[in-house]
């Protein structure tokens, strides 16, 4: 089966510009978790959707990043008024339940964007 | 705030030699996972620890989880080209559902 997929993998993009980022968890996964990696950093928790519980929003670095998952299924993570510090990976990961249960988060490829 | 540390930053060792991280928590944590990232990729699962005291082994890999259950290691013994990469731990508060990942221990392998 499709493993998660994000898109796009890659975003250019203008100081100051919006941008997009989409997720397609896999099938079936009620958690959805969105981080962001920069260079040879670690992973930084931005967001965590776990079925139609009101989401974990502690990690959002500031009002300009926001998500919404429709339907329970795609995620879009949304970044207002890009700044430079915005550039890094953000990293998709869904699993089948909970942290506090045994499953695995599987990350999708990331969307590398790039704030000029 | 929840606070993981992970140790060391960066390792270098000559093929055949062992390796091991270290990844430790401010709080009591209710498990913790290992993912390992290779260069340009993205994390990838390796396990997940539950219980106090835990040892998991995985070929060359060990795995464990402290008894306190605030810290966990990951051994690699004789290790090779192919384990170059960046492990990450990964854990989980008693308290809340997210993930709070360490900053990782980047592994270099000289052939």
């Amino acid at each position: 089966g499709a493993g998660v997929s994000q898109s796009p993998s890659n975003k250019v993009t203008e100081k100051g510009k919006d941008v997009e980022l989409r997720c397609d968890p896999i099938s079936g996964h009620t958690a959805l978790y969105w981080y962001r990696q920069s260079l040879g950093q670690g992973l930084e928790f931005l967001i965590y959707f776990q079925g139609n519980s009101a989401p974990d929003k502690s990690g959002l670095p500031s009002d300009r990043f926001s998500a919404e998952r429709t339907g329970g299924s795609v995620s879009t993570l949304t970044i207002q008024r890009t700044q430079q510090e915005d550039s890094a990976v953000y990293l998709c990961a869904s699993s089948l339940a909970t942290a506090s249960s045994y499953n695995e988060q599987f990350f999708g490829p990331g969307t590398r964007l790039t704030v000029l | 705030g929840q606070q993981v540390m992970q140790i060391p930053q960066y390792q270098h060792v000559q093929e055949g030699e062992d390796f091991t991280t270290y990844c430790n928590s401010s709080t009591t944590l209710s498990n913790i996972q290992w993912y390992k990232q290779r260069p340009g990729g993205h994390p990838v699962f390796l396990i997940q620890l539950v219980k106090s005291g835990e040892v998991k082994k995985q070929k060359r890999l060990t795995f464990q989880f402290g008894e306190a259950k605030k810290n966990s290691s990951l051994h690699i013994t004789a290790t090779q080209t192919t384990d170059v990469g960046t492990y990450f731990c990964a854990a989980t508060p008693n308290t809340g559902n997210q993930f709070y990942f360490g900053t990782g221990t980047s592994l270099t392998v000289i052939p």
